[in-house]
């Protein structure tokens, strides 16, 4: 079985601050993928990032970078100089490869940058 | 990115009505949809794997006599939600694969919020 974990359920911080989601993931594959979305007040899912298990290689983006460690199974999310427009719910989700390309998602954490 | 469309954004029926959830993919062929729904403050749970021209494999729990998945075209898969009741009140999510740019990605729809009175 597959599973996704996002113990934090909710974060505040203050604009300009950087904050780190947590994601952990548990699967038996040795192929799988990992995405992080994010779900605004309007409640769309917006695609970040998607990383296959063989690819350890952390990721930037603008204020965005990824931080994959398979030692941890863990794949966490910083945002830099945070701004209120990344208030949002933050889903990690986890995909194996021999699994109908399933996604199984995190609980989510919920974002609320505040001026 | 892709894009994923669905319709209508919102709905509001009386309890025992049926009503019907499309969700189509504007700029690529989506061989595989999937259906999910979200309660208010939790994570979305996946309801059912539609594939085009066979029929849509539901999750454990899910009624597929209840809620109707059709995928007729490789752009639009539809969900029917039968005899709605009050607790079929929920957030209701498509997505569709692409094995384009970014290989076993889902784009999302924007949702429909359905309330049943």
């Amino acid at each position: 079985a597959q599973k996704v974990t996002q113990a934090q359920t909710e974060i505040s911080v203050v604009e300009k601050e950087d904050v780190t989601l947590d994601c952990v993931y548990e699967t038996r594959d040795t192929t799988y993928y990992l995405f992080w979305y994010k779900q605004p007040p309007s409640g769309e899912l917006v695609f970040l990032i998607r990383r296959n298990s063989f690819d350890e290689q952390n990721e930037i983006s603008g204020r965005y970078s990824w931080n994959f460690q398979k030692s941890t199974s863990s794949f966490n999310f910083t945002i830099t100089a945070s701004q209120v427009v990344d208030s949002a719910v933050y889903f990690c989700a986890l995909i194996m490869t021999g699994g109908g390309n399933k996604l199984t998602f995190g609980t989510g954490t919920q974002l609320k940058v505040e001026l | 990115g892709a894009v994923v469309s669905q319709h209508p954004s919102w709905v509001i029926c009386k309890s025992g009505t049926s009503v019907k959830i499309e969700c189509r993919s504007l700029d690529f062929q989506a061989t595989t949809m999937f259906w999910y729904r979200q309660f208010p403050k939790q994570s979305l749970m996946l309801m059912a794997t539609s594939n085009e021209g066979s029929k849509a494999t539901y999750e454990q729990g899910v009624e597929k006599d209840k809620f109707l998945i059709n995928h007729a075209s490789l752009t639009l898969s539809t969900l029917t939600v039968t005899s709605a009741h009050p607790e079929d009140s929920s957030f209701y999510i498509c997505s569709a694969l692409t094995s384009g740019r970014v290989k076993e990605t889902q784009y999302f729809g924007p949702g429909t919020r359905l309330l049943v009175l």
